[in-house]
């Protein structure tokens, strides 16, 4: 398993203004995933983070709208940008341990974001 | 595209009986399914992960059945307690693992009723 650091845990925000999520792991992984949940859907992949490249976007989801960094193996953060009503969501992080021998995902506590 | 479904969306169960819910998945390209209980404010909890058809899982009072065949898995709780309460999401992996993200269902809320 891991210890994943998400924070902030919650925040209320005005439109058109950005948020930065940030994601830490107390141990060094490949792949980072970002997914969000809007009220009454699905857990929805938004992107694949790999160190050193460019972030891979999921069908409907773009680099200017929800920008990523993956300064170092360990950190990574979402930027929710130019942000409306509909961004309203929980944003999770969720570490790729399957290069350490874990099948399973382990995921961030969460963001919860209000767009006002 | 894939789709993975559960249900029902909501189910109240009254404290001591026994319960289950259902997610349906794509048969074609199964990796693994995943089911998952989670609380409000917290981190998603992991409960199985299931490869195998015919695989049956088991963690206290919660178990569950995989069959790859026909896409379904099954959750179980048995002797619900008022801390079951959560929504408890499956989720899908393809061929390739991990890399490719999971897809999940929409979830089941659970509510235990003392």
């Amino acid at each position: 398993s891991a210890v994943i650091s998400q924070k902030p845990s919650r925040d209320i925000c005005q439109r058109g203004t950005s948020l930065t999520i940030q994601c830490q792991v107390d141990s060094q992984v490949t792949m980072m995933f970002w997914y969000r949940q809007q009220p009454g859907q699905s857990l929805t992949l938004i992107a694949t983070a790999n160190q050193g490249s460019e972030a891979t976007y999921e069908s409907g989801f773009v680099i200017d709208k929800f920008p990523i960094s993956r300064p170092n193996l360990t950190f990574s953060t979402l930027t929710v940008s130019n942000m409306s009503p509909e961004d309203s969501s929980i944003y999770l992080c969720s570490p790729d341990l399957a290069g350490a021998g874990e099948n399973i995902q382990y995921f961030g506590a969460g963001t919860r974001l209000s767009v006002l | 595209i894939l789709n993975v479904e559960q249900s029902p969306q909501s189910l109240h169960v009254q404290e001591g009986d026994s319960t289950n819910f259902t997610c349906s998945f794509p048969s074609s390209n199964f990796y693994a399914l995943h089911w998952y209980r989670w609380e409000t404010a917290k981190s998603p909890e992991a409960l199985f992960v299931m490869t195998l058809n015919g695989d049956e899982k088991k963690k206290g009072r919660i178990s569950a059945t995989l069959n790859t065949k026909e896409g379904y898995s099954y959750l179980y709780i048995k002797g619900s307690q008022p801390e079951d309460s959560a929504t408890y999401l499956c989720a899908f992996s393809r061929s390739g693992g991990g890399a490719d993200g999971l897809t999940f269902g929409k979830g089941t809320h659970l509510i235990i009723q003392p």
